[in-house]
């Protein structure tokens, strides 16, 4: 089953924070983040294990909580570049690995 | 530089007619995997493939096909069986399954039924 996201869309001025949330309603081995611009492929941001690990790249970090089934992307002090539209991607492990794109987020940062 | 080639970029379909997507990856990945976008939707898994002469169907597999004959080619034939084709195509790759990597996504094939 789709993984959700939320909130659907959400529009930020330059500098301002947004959270994107992905659940699953499977248990979980892992969790990709990846983002869209538009007509373009997506492009992989980061992978998060099961452990409940979080990572960052750059001012974009995310957090897996594997008992909730649950991931979250943080974007802080958003730039014009981080436009586009995040989709979470999740594993649910076992010998047919396959990734599972959410519903997606469109975030548009203005100036 | 290594990536992944989809082609051609713009498809056009008639009624009826089976067309072939051709996607090539140079990354020395074991597993390739086709997905389908709509517009303004997630991308659906179709096929997946994790090793050379073996794939299997994901959510959406109806009305399509695909071979793995050679670990860098993972073509994708839409049939007449597919009755509403219309869509982006996105072909990836992925080193071992087991791998704390991403997918590396080709540039698509958007594929238009006239």
């Amino acid at each position: 089953q789709q993984p959700v996201q939320s909130p659907q869309a959400v529009i930020l001025r330059e500098g301002e924070d947004a959270v994107i949330n992905c659940s699953s309603s499977k248990a979980l081995y892992s969790v990709h983040w990846y983002r869209q611009k538009h007509g373009e492929a997506p492009v992989f941001l980061m992978i998060l294990l099961k452990g409940g690990e979080q990572k960052g790249h750059e001012k974009i970090s995310a957090s897996f909580n594997e008992k909730k089934q649950q991931s979250s992307l943080y974007l802080t002090a958003s730039q014009l570049s981080y436009s586009g539209t995040y989709f979470c991607g999740t594993e649910s492990g076992g010998a047919t690995n396959k990734l599972i794109f959410g519903t997606g987020t469109l975030l548009a940062v203005q100036p | 530089d290594g990536g992944i080639t989809q082609s051609p970029k713009y498809l056009f379909r008639k009624e009826g007619q089976n067309v072939t997507l051709s996607c090539e990856q140079n990354l020395n990945h074991d597993a390739m995997y086709w997905y389908r976008q709509d517009p303004g939707q997630g991308l659906r898994l179709i096929y997946y493939s994790q090793i050379v002469n073996d794939f299997q169907k994901g959510d959406i597999a109806e009305g399509y096909s695909v071979s793995r004959e050679k670990k860098e080619s993972f073509p994708l034939t839409v049939t007449s069986a597919q009755k509403n084709p219309t869509a982006f195509y996105l072909c990836a790759s992925r080193k071992p399954t087991v791998s704390t990597e991403g997918y590396t996504f080709g540039s698509g094939t958007r594929l238009t039924v006239v």
